[in-house]
This record gives C-alpha cells, sequence and structure tokens, in this order.
C-alpha cells in the first residue's frame, strides 16, 4: 500500500506558540491530502481537504485562521496550528489517497499522527 | 451528510473467540473502508470494500450496499488484535466519515 508520513511524532509547546506539522505521501504523488484531529477515546473527525495548489476547504467549525493548511507540492501538506492553546491538544492525523495505476483509486492511507500537547 | 453507525461499542473476548462487527451506513457510498487503530495511534488498512466479500487471513469482511451494512469477522482472535476498529465511508467526494469504532480486547 500506500505509504504516508508524518512529522514530527509529538510535540510539546507552550500556549501562545506556534506549531507547525508535515505530512508526506513517499512513494506516490497525492493532489489531495486530508487532515484529521482525534480526541482521547473519540473517533476521527475531518478537519480540512488539502489541495495541491489551490486553498484548502474547511469543515463546518473549524477555523481556518488558526489551522493554516498549505499544500505546495504532490507530496507535502502542513498544518499550522496558530498561537496554540491547551483545548487544541490532540491527536492531528493526515491521510492521502494514489489514484493512478491503483483499482481501489479512492482508498486513502493514513500517517502515523502527531500527538500535541500545549501547555 | 452519510451517518455511520458501528456496533458494538465494546467486545470482549477471549483468546480463540470468533466476532462479528457491525457498520451500518445511510446512503450510498463509493468508499468504505475498515481500520484496526494501534496503541499508537497508528491505522492499519485492513480492508477496501465498498461492495463484496474479501478475506486476509484470519479476517474477512462483507459489504451490503444495497442494505447499507458492512460486517468484520474476525476468526480465532489473539491478544495482538486488541484495539480499536474503525469503519468509514466515502460517498460522492473523497472524504471519509468514520464511525465511533468497536473497541476489541482478547484476553489471554
Amino acid at each position: 500500500g500506500a505509504v504516508v508520513s508524518q512529522h514530527p511524532s509529538w510535540v510539546i509547546c507552550k500556549s501562545g506558540t506556534s506549531v507547525k506539522i508535515e505530512c508526506r505521501s513517499l512513494d506516490f504523488q497525492a493532489t489531495t491530502m486530508f487532515w484529521y484531529r482525534q480526541f482521547p477515546k473519540q473517533s476521527l473527525m475531518l478537519m480540512a481537504t488539502s489541495n495541491e495548489g489551490s486553498k484548502a476547504t474547511y469543515e463546518q467549525g473549524v477555523e481556518k485562521d488558526k489551522f493554516l493548511i498549505n499544500h505546495a507540492s504532490l507530496t507535502l501538506s502542513t498544518l499550522t496550528v496558530t498561537s496554540a492553546h491547551p483545548e487544541d491538544s490532540s491527536f492531528y492525523i493526515c491521510s492521502a489517497s494514489d489514484p493512478s495505476g491503483r483499482a481501489n483509486y479512492n482508498e486513502q492511507f493514513f500517517g502515523p499522527g502527531t500527538r500535541l500537547t500545549v501547555l | 451528510g452519510i451517518q455511520v453507525e458501528q456496533s458494538p461499542p465494546d467486545l470482549i473476548l477471549q483468546e480463540g473467540a470468533n466476532s462479528t462487527l457491525r457498520c451500518n451506513f445511510s446512503d450510498s457510498v463509493n468508499n468504505l473502508q475498515w481500520f484496526h487503530q494501534n496503541p499508537w495511534g497508528q491505522l492499519i488498512n485492513l480492508f477496501y470494500i465498498p461492495s463484496g466479500t474479501k478475506q486476509n487471513g484470519r479476517l474477512s469482511a462483507t459489504t451490503v450496499a444495497t442494505e447499507r451494512y458492512s460486517l468484520l469477522y474476525i476468526s480465532s482472535s489473539q491478544t495482538t488484535d486488541s484495539g480499536v476498529y474503525f469503519c468509514a465511508v466515502g460517498g460522492g467526494s473523497e472524504k471519509l466519515v468514520f464511525g465511533k469504532g468497536t473497541k476489541l480486547t482478547v484476553n489471554p
């Protein structure tokens, strides 16, 4: 299957600082990537759809000025949590699909996640 | 939007037992995936199964799209099968909607 990586695996920061999380597709090109957030003992909630070369599409209730998404290349999307606060502490996971040459054109593959703790 | 319900929410088994996890969805789908989330949070792709039946070792899955449900079967369960199993579906867009998951505990 397609491989997706994330960096960093975990990060601890002080309240008010900004944190950047990277999502990379390692063996395929992804025109679309997705960012999810998962709170403890809960399911994954889609935050936004990241489109290469254009603006991200945010889900209802997600602040686009707080969660900045940049998808500058076909293998990299970044999520920046600006002015992070303790309530932003969560597990952030990205995913991508590889439609080229695959029978399961819309099957999504997930990165290992980034655990953010804001003090 | 599409609603996804998984059952049961929790399941406790003895090693060697079989189990069936269910996923109901509210609309037609062009994507249905089953995942196992390991203790470190990584989502492991188990099946891509918007319709039909697939098997992979001790695991198998069936999706009856016309009746809007999917089943994940785990046979001869092992302690390493413990974790949370998610069903996620996609409608016309590429977005996936996740169910709340089934937490499986397999005791030795």
